[in-house]
């Protein structure tokens, strides 16, 4: 079946500097990819997504890049924050269906 | 809009007891509604999805008898942990999708069992 992971279980930035946190998939037949913030003690929150027909998909202050042919794909957070502090989570979708598979997350601390 | 609650945020409950959770999807109405368990610093690992209407579709390894999941409507689902035990103590996120991919997730119920 499917399994999501991510390479670092943690991350720590300078305020303003750019973050990428990465994450792997096993199931070259996933089609779909969601990147999620969860902050502690509150449910995720959808950041940004991107079809498996796409490499780059950007939103305000993020990017997300997949690469297909090694199964990886980046959350690239720009100008890093103290709010942006929290677990990142990649998750996959499969072959049309509506079940998410989640990474193990990367908690990001942004240092003052 | 896609908005999520659960009830209650927390609690904390005698082993042996059972306990309901709702999860409501407020300003949509949800196909299908998914229940997740997440242990400390670990990932959301999904335990059942549910759609109105149909008994729920439970993951490997999910007790259904312990788990019992009821989506009365589009707008509601429900999880009871039975007979809890200290072991079940965890955090339960539900989510709700409605046409389409994207989930919309709720704020979690924190479970103490004591």
């Amino acid at each position: 079946g499917e399994s999501v992971g991510l390479h670092l279980p943690t991350l720590s930035v300078q305020e303003g500097d750019n973050s990428i946190i990465n994450c792997a998939y096993s199931n070259s037949a996933s089609d779909y990819f969601i990147w999620y913030k969860q902050e502690s003690g509150k449910g995720p929150q959808f950041i940004i997504d991107i079809r498996s027909n796409m490499d780059k998909r950007q939103g305000q202050r993020v990017t997300v890049l997949l690469n297909k042919t090694v199964k990886h794909l980046s959350l690239q957070i720009a100008a890093t924050q103290p709010g942006d502090s929290a677990v990142y989570f990649c998750a996959g979708l499969t072959g049309g269906g509506n079940k998410l598979t989640f990474g193990t997350g990367t908690q990001l601390k942004v240092e003052l | 809009g896609a908005v999520v609650s659960q009830h209650p945020s927390r609690v904390i409950c005698k082993s042996g007891t059972s306990v309901k959770i709702e999860c409501r999807s407020l300003d949509f109405q949800a196909t299908t509604m998914f229940w997740y368990r997440q242990f400390p610093k670990q990932s959301l690992m999904l335990m059942a999805t549910s759609n109105e209407g149909s008994k729920a579709t439970y993951e490997q390894g999910v007790e259904k008898d312990k788990f019992l999941i009821n989506h009365a409507s589009l707008t509601l689902s429900t999880l009871t942990v039975t007979s809890a035990h200290p072991e079940d103590s965890s955090f339960y996120i539900c989510s709700a999708a409605r046409q389409g991919y994207e989930q919309y997730f709720g704020p979690g119920t924190r479970l103490t069992v004591t």
